[in-house]
């Protein structure tokens, strides 16, 4: 299964870009990178994902190197409201998968990111 | 969190006693999935459904047992609870087809004397 790798806490100044690294060295060719946050202990919220190309949205970009084996979540204008746990996942492909997309999602410690005023 | 509720949102139980985490979901989704949540920490995987009438241990299974009633419903079962079984469980759900987004239901906080 490829694990996730990143730092376990981050500081931002708000109104500054905040960008979280995270590493996915032995990410598989199909498998996606997903980014969710969980502010104080409500469930999970969906940012952004990704396979191979840059994304941006609403909230966030994705950069994704073109190795795929790691990629930086950006907050362009963090607010304090962003004060969050960041985590980075990768998409596990079922063992017995018969249809795409059913998949075991593991997540790792995530990095809490805390936007000082 | 639209579309993922569990039930009950609070729970205490003493030592040994046994009680179902329910999980529902309208969306029609593929997969489920059970995560603890202990402070301080990360999501866990307990155990994930790929579709229904499948399921598979995820990385703490010892002390649950799971049930997918059908594509909707997805209960998570402790026979007999142990205080090291505090946490905060979620439940979430997957469409299924590449790149879709995970939805998590809000949380059950559950403690064990």
């Amino acid at each position: 299964d490829a694990k996730t790798t990143q730092p376990t806490s981050m500081d931002c100044a708000e109104g500054r870009a905040a960008n979280l690294p995270c590493n996915h060295s032995t990410i598989s060719g199909n498998e996606y990178v997903y980014w969710y946050r969980q502010i104080h202990s409500q469930g999970p919220q969906y940012i952004i994902h990704g396979l191979k190309n840059n994304e941006t949205n609403e909230m966030a970009s994705l950069i994704i190197t073109e190795d795929r084996k790691s990629s930086t979540l950006i907050l362009p204008h963090a607010t304090l409201r962003d004060t969050a746990v960041y985590y980075c996942i990768v998409r596990v492909p079922h063992r017995l998968i018969s249809n795409f997309g059913n998949e075991k999602l593991t997540f790792g410690t995530g990095t809490r990111l805390t936007i000082i005023p | 969190n639209a579309g993922v509720t569990q039930t009950p949102k609070f729970q205490v139980l003493k030592t040994g006693q046994s009680m179902t985490l329910q999980c529902a979901q309208d969306m029609n989704h593929n997969s489920m999935y059970w995560y603890r949540q202990d402070p301080g920490m990360g999501l866990r995987l307990i155990y994930y459904s790929a579709s229904e009438g499948t399921t598979d241990k995820g990385e703490v299974p010892n002390g649950y047992n799971v049930s997918r009633l059908n594509k909707r419903e997805f209960s998570l079962r402790l026979e007999s609870a142990a205080p090291s079984q505090t946490s905060v469980y979620f439940c979430a759900s997957l469409a299924g087809s590449s790149g879709n987004t995970i939805y998590f239901g809000e949380g059950s906080w559950l403690t064990v004397v």
